[in-house]
């Protein structure tokens, strides 16, 4: 069965530090991956998605990029976080059918 | 483009009382529809989804949902709940055609009471 992990669970960082966030799923191969944030109170709000390694869509601009280094590997990063980029961030991976399957989650605070 | 509409951000129900969430979207193709269950500080879990077929259809934990084309609508039923659905719960549509991107509703926040 297919599984998806992301760490860290939880991460407090300052304002302007670094961030990198990962995302890996298993048994399964060239997964459609993405990268949603969910602000308290509001929905979900898609980031990034990519169809295969090195290929990376954005969804909005911002000050987060993604990466796919690996065919199950996606990398969430930022080179100076803002205090608006605090929020869930969710992976989630879809196989050839439309669903998509939700990770667990990392928790982001910036201070 | 594609929009979700939940229309009610909370709602209260007692335990063992039936429930209904709604949920209508609009969009100019075809698409499929799902919803999603987030419990505090996880991630979403999928409960049910319409790809096509019986427009009734059953998913996980005794949720029920009617893709209702006319009235673009995908409402999720629980005929009795319990404490333990208690949760925030997401509707979304995916464009058939357009890839797997999901498009989704702002929430609803059931709160069951004992």
């Amino acid at each position: 069965s297919q599984t998806i992990h992301q760490w860290p669970a939880t991460l407090v960082q300052p304002v302007g530090s670094p961030l990198s966030l990962e995302c890996t799923v298993e048994g399964t191969s060239n997964p459609n991956l993405y990268w949603y944030r969910q602000a308290a109170g509001r929905g979900l709000q898609l980031l990034f998605y990519s169809v295969g390694i090195g290929q990376i869509s954005s969804e909005v601009p911002q000050n987060l990029s993604a990466s796919r280094p690996q065919d199950r590997q996606f990398i969430l990063s930022s080179k100076k976080l803002l205090l608006s980029d605090s929020g869930f961030y969710l992976c989630a991976w879809s196989p050839s059918l439309p669903e998509q399957y939700f990770g667990p989650g990392t928790r982001l605070t910036v201070t | 483009a594609q929009s979700v509409t939940q229309l009610d951000s909370q709602v209260p129900v007692f335990e063992e009382a039936p429930v209904e969430l709604r949920c209508n979207y609009s969009s100019s193709v075809s698409v499929y529809l799902f919803w999603y269950v987030q419990y505090p500080n996880q991630g979403l879990q999928l409960l049910l989804k319409y790809l096509s077929g019986s427009t009734l259809v059953k998913g996980i934990n005794g949720f029920e949902a009617e893709f209702n084309k006319s009235q673009t609508s995908f409402h999720l039923r629980k005929p009795s709940v319990h404490i333990s659905d208690t949760a925030e719960y997401f509707c979304a549509v995916s464009p058939r055609g357009y890839g797997n991107k999901l498009v989704f509703g702002a929430g609803t926040i059931l709160r069951v009471k004992s």
